[in-house]
């Protein structure tokens, strides 16, 4: 069965904390993604990979940078947390067109 | 003017309707288009691809119209099960980088 996994489910940092979130998958798959969603602005594309220590800037990348050393893991960094990145957090993985979502990460920057 | 819209709703229908939702995208040059599902609290899920000829899987059957620029998706015989965000994504050529819809909230109540 596929699996993508997120190192937390619930976060609670402070303004300017650096805050690392990370996410595995057990699929082999080349492509990894980076999404954060918010009420009534859907999901929006933070960065990618389609390969190891490759990345690509998606739509919203400004405030954060990723790392992919291993196929498996694909990490999302937030240099310096601020409030307006209290978000959910959805790390995916793919080949192709078809994502498989992790369960996600819900952060709260104070 | 958003990429891929749709009417939030949400849409609330009886056990047994029969629910429509349609979608616009903007990009002409997008190619491959999908309905993902998102449950309450939960991470995305792929539903369906959406073919040009149009394409049923059980209940459900989605079509596109290229020439609209607009994608649909049909729910016959609604069931409880069925409540949850109904999510239109759409590809563009030569990337796997997908866009995604807002979401359309169905309720199906008893």
């Amino acid at each position: 069965d596929v699996k993508v996994t997120q190192s937390s489910r619930y976060l609670v940092k402070r303004t300017g904390e650096k805050v690392f979130l990370e996410c595995v998958q057990d699929m082999d798959h080349e492509n990894m993604f980076w999404y954060r969603q918010d009420p009534g602005l859907g999901l929006r594309l933070i960065y990618f990979s389609y390969d190891v220590k490759m990345k690509e800037k998606g739509d919203i990348p400004e405030g954060y940078s990723v790392s992919r050393e291993k196929k498996e893991r694909f990490s999302l960094i937030l240099e310096s947390a601020s409030t307006n990145q209290t978000s959910m957090y959805l790390c995916a993985s793919g080949q192709g067109y078809e994502q498989y979502f992790g369960p996600g990460t819900r952060l709260t920057v104070t | 003017r958003k990429e891929v819209e749709q009417d939030p709703g949400p849409f609330n229908v009886p056990e047994g309707a029969t629910v429509a939702f349609n979608c616009t995208y903007s990009n002409s040059a997008s190619q491959s288009f999908f309905w993902y599902r998102q449950d309450c609290r939960k991470e995305p899920k792929l539903l369906m691809s959406v073919y040009s000829s149009g394409n049923e899987d059980g209940r459900f059957t989605a079509q596109l119209n290229r020439a609209s620029q607009y994608i649909s998706l049909l729910i016959r015989d609604s069931k409880l099960s069925d409540s949850a965000t109904y999510l239109c994504v759409v590809n563009t050529r030569n990337t796997d980088k997908l866009i995604f819809g807002t979401g359309t909230r169905l309720q199906v109540f008893p």
